[in-house]
């Protein structure tokens, strides 16, 4: 069954720690990408990456990194959390030729909360 | 940039209503548009797409079609069901910026028995 996996789901922590949010895809999808949504604002793009060892900014990447090791797993790294990152995050990926180009399919989400 | 804005919800209705969900968009180029539907705790899923000008796209009785001379691409279905509740998100992809979506902000369905 094709997936998008995030963990951890739910996660509530404190401003200032470390944490990182996993993705992985069994579709060997070359396109993957991070996504948060925020109400009336729908979902903006923080990171995207073509490939693997190819990474790119998005439309709100600020305190966030991410790294592309390998291909399937596309992690989220909040060095230093804070507050305004409280949000529903989620990870997308989709195929390279051009018909996958129009499907993306997208993990069930990580709610965090930044205390 | 591009941007996209659709009907701010919530959208309240009861079932076998028609729905209609208003999305406008602005963009340079010739994008493709597509819908998403996030059910209640889930991801993202393609409702239907429409790549040029004047196609329909069409899946599970919603109905939408790409209007180059409004920007639009208006969501539509003719009876809805409880099932259907959920928040809907027009969204465009223009080959530039490595395909990325920009998506609108969200129109919350809830439809009553």
């Amino acid at each position: 069954e094709a997936q998008v996996t995030q963990n951890p789901r739910y996660l509530i922590t404190v401003t200032g720690k470390k944490l990182t949010v996993t993705c992985s895809q069994n579709m060997n999808h070359e396109y993957m990408s991070w996504y948060r949504q925020d109400p009336g604002l729908g979902l903006r793009q923080i990171y995207y990456s073509m490939n693997v060892e190819v990474t790119d900014k998005g439309d709100v990447p600020e305190g966030y990194k991410v790294s592309r090791k390998e291909k399937r797993n596309f992690p989220l790294i909040l060095e230093s959390p804070s507050p305004n990152q409280t949000s529903l995050y989620f990870c997308a990926s989709r195929g390279g030729d051009v018909a996958a180009k129009n499907i993306q399919y997208f993990g069930a989400g990580t709610r965090l909360s930044v205390l | 940039g591009d941007s996209v804005t659709q009907m701010e919800g919530p959208v309240t209705l009861s079932e076998e209503a028609f729905l209609t969900i208003n999305c406008t968009y602005t963009a340079t180029g010739y994008p493709s548009l597509f819908w998403y539907v996030q059910y209640p705790g889930e991801g993202l899923q393609l409702l239907l797409k429409a790549t040029k000008a004047d196609d329909k796209g069409s899946n599970k009785g919603f109905e939408a079609t790409y209007r180059k001379e409004t920007t639009s691409f208006h969501l539509e279905k003719g009876s809805v069901q409880v099932s259907d509740s959920a928040v809907y998100f027009c969204a465009l992809r223009k080959r530039a910026a490595g395909n990325k979506l920009t998506f609108g902000g969200g129109t919350r369905v809830l439809v009553k028995p």
